[in-house]
C-alpha cells in the first residue's frame, strides 16, 4: 500500500510570493492534517480536512489557507509569505473512524522564504 | 488545551544501553497516545501508541506503557543500536478530534 505523498519536495520562494503544497493520502484515508515543523516552535498544528471540509483548525493566521478534493487529496497555500514562515510542512492522513486512530505522515515539503 | 511535555535531549548513550526517554500529558478526558521516531530528512513514523490507560504499546523493541495516575508515558528500550538515532515526539490525541500535540522531541544520540 504506497504511503503519503507530498510535492514538491523542496521549494524556495522569495518574502510576497505564495506557495501551494499538494498532499495524497493513504488509500481510503479521509482525513488530511497538516502540521509545520520549525526548530524554534517545533511541531504545530494547522489545519485537518475530512471528506472535503475543514473539521479543525489551529491558531495560523488567514494567509493559511487548505483545501480538500473529493479523491481526499489536499493541498495548503501559503499567501504573502513572510520569512518566518521557513518550516517543513508535513501531511498526515487518517481514517480517521476512531479517536484513536494514527496518522501517518508524509515525508514533508520543505520551504525556504528568501 | 492539551500539552505535552517530554524530556530536553540530546541523550547520549552507548550501543546496548538502556533507553528512556520521558513523557508527560495534560488533558481533558482521556487522549490516545503516540510516539514517533523522525530520521534526518524524513517525515514521522508512528512507532507505537496506546489508547487506553494501563495499555502498553511495542514495537521494535521499544515499549511505553499508559500511566493515567501519573500521566506519563515514557519511552523504553532495553538495548539500543546506532540505527536506533533519531528524533523521538511523543504526542496525544484527544477524542474526535485529529489534531496531534506533540512534545518539543528529544534527539537520541548512540554510539557504537
Amino acid at each position: 500500500k504506497a504511503g503519503v505523498t507530498q510535492t514538491p519536495r523542496y521549494l524556495i520562494k522569495t518574502r510576497g510570493q505564495q506557495v501551494t503544497l499538494s498532499c495524497s493520502p493513504i488509500s481510503g484515508h479521509r482525513s488530511v492534517s497538516w502540521y509545520q515543523q520549525t526548530p524554534g516552535q517545533g511541531l504545530q498544528f494547522l489545519f485537518e480536512y475530512f471528506s472535503e471540509t475543514q473539521r479543525n483548525k489551529g491558531n495560523f493566521p488567514g494567509r493559511f489557507s487548505g483545501r480538500q478534493f473529493s479523491n481526499s487529496r489536499s493541498e495548503m497555500n501559503v499567501s504573502t509569505l513572510e520569512l518566518g514562515d521557513s518550516a517543513l510542512y508535513l501531511c498526515a492522513s487518517s481514517l480517521a473512524v476512531n479517536s484513536y486512530n494514527e496518522q501517518f505522515f508524509g515525508p514533508g515539503t520543505r520551504l525556504t522564504v528568501l | 488545551g492539551n500539552s505535552v511535555t517530554q524530556m530536553e535531549g540530546p541523550v547520549t548513550l552507548s550501543e546496548e544501553a538502556f533507553l528512556t526517554i520521558n513523557c508527560t500529558y495534560t488533558a481533558t478526558g482521556y487522549p490516545s497516545l503516540f510516539w514517533y521516531v523522525q530520521y534526518p530528512g524524513e517525515g514521522l513514523q508512528l512507532l507505537l501508541k496506546a489508547t487506553k490507560a494501563d495499555d502498553k504499546g511495542s514495537n521494535k523493541g521499544f515499549e511505553a506503557t499508559y500511566r493515567k495516575e501519573t500521566t506519563s508515558f515514557h519511552l523504553e528500550k532495553g538495548s539500543v543500536q546506532v540505527s536506533d538515532s533519531a528524533v523521538y515526539f511523543c504526542a496525544s490525541l484527544n477524542t474526535g478530534f485529529q489534531k496531534l500535540v506533540f512534545g518539543t522531541g528529544t534527539r537520541l544520540l548512540v554510539s557504537p
